[in-house]
């Protein structure tokens, strides 16, 4: 079974630019977690979706945002980007919502804000 | 402020000596999960604790969740190279979400 796969890898772009990550989840899963990782912070959770619904959300300004479509993909967007902003951003499937449950996390997408 | 905090922040020792990292909380979890995460990739599950007092062991690894489920330990037997690595704990509370903590940085030296 295929793994969670995040495209891109890596991504540059400038201050205020917008940006759309993407994540693909094991197939089955219906649960798409969003995370941003930074040495200072550590990993700090976005958002979840399920269903194409939203079931949680961190402490993060309107500047992120997420969707969920009918195959359980997700995309989440970050507009008028800041310097701060620059991270690994993770994604993490699960076969359901809530923190209980196993989640598979994909390989991140690096972003790099100049 | 972390929910979750975990000591030491780096820990580098020789191979085959062993060592404890600890997650700490105030707060209560309904299960706390610990990963591994590697340079380039995201974290890798190793083991969910979900009962007070309940000790798991994974070959040299074992865990264990405290009574009041608002911490836990890995022990690490014998480490080797292959050991090294990002260890995190996450806690799950009943609001569904999953809290983090910083992680300590493994280096097991050959």
């Amino acid at each position: 079974k295929a793994g969670v796969t995040q495209t891109p890898r890596y991504l540059i772009k400038t201050r205020g630019q917008q940006v759309t990550l993407s994540c693909s989840p094991i197939s089955g899963h219906r649960s798409v977690s969003w995370y941003q990782q930074t040495p200072g912070q550590g990993l700090q959770f976005l958002f979840e979706y399920f269903s194409e619904t939203q079931r949680n959300k961190g402490n993060f300004p309107g500047r992120f945002s997420g969707r969920q479509f009918s195959n359980s993909r997700s995309e989440m967007n970050v507009s008028t980007l800041e310097l701060g902003d620059s991270a690994l951003y993770l994604c993490a499937s699960s076969l359901s919502s809530g923190g209980n449950n196993e989640q598979f996390f994909g390989p991140g997408t690096r972003l790099t804000v100049l | 402020t972390q929910l979750l905090e975990q000591s030491p922040q780096f820990l580098s020792i020789q191979e085959g000596e062993n060592l404890t990292v600890y997650c700490n909380s105030s707060s209560v979890f309904s299960s706390l999960q610990w990963y591994r995460q590697e340079p380039g990739e995201g974290p890798v599950l190793l083991v969910t604790v979900v009962t007070g007092g309940e000790v798991k062991k994974l070959k040299r690894l074992t865990f264990q969740f405290g009574d009041a489920r608002k911490d836990s330990s890995l022990h690490i037997t014998a480490a080797q190279p292959g050991d090294t690595g990002l260890y995190l704990c996450a806690g799950a509370r009943n609001d569904y979400k999953l809290s983090f903590g910083a992680g300590t940085t493994v280096t097991v030296r050959a």
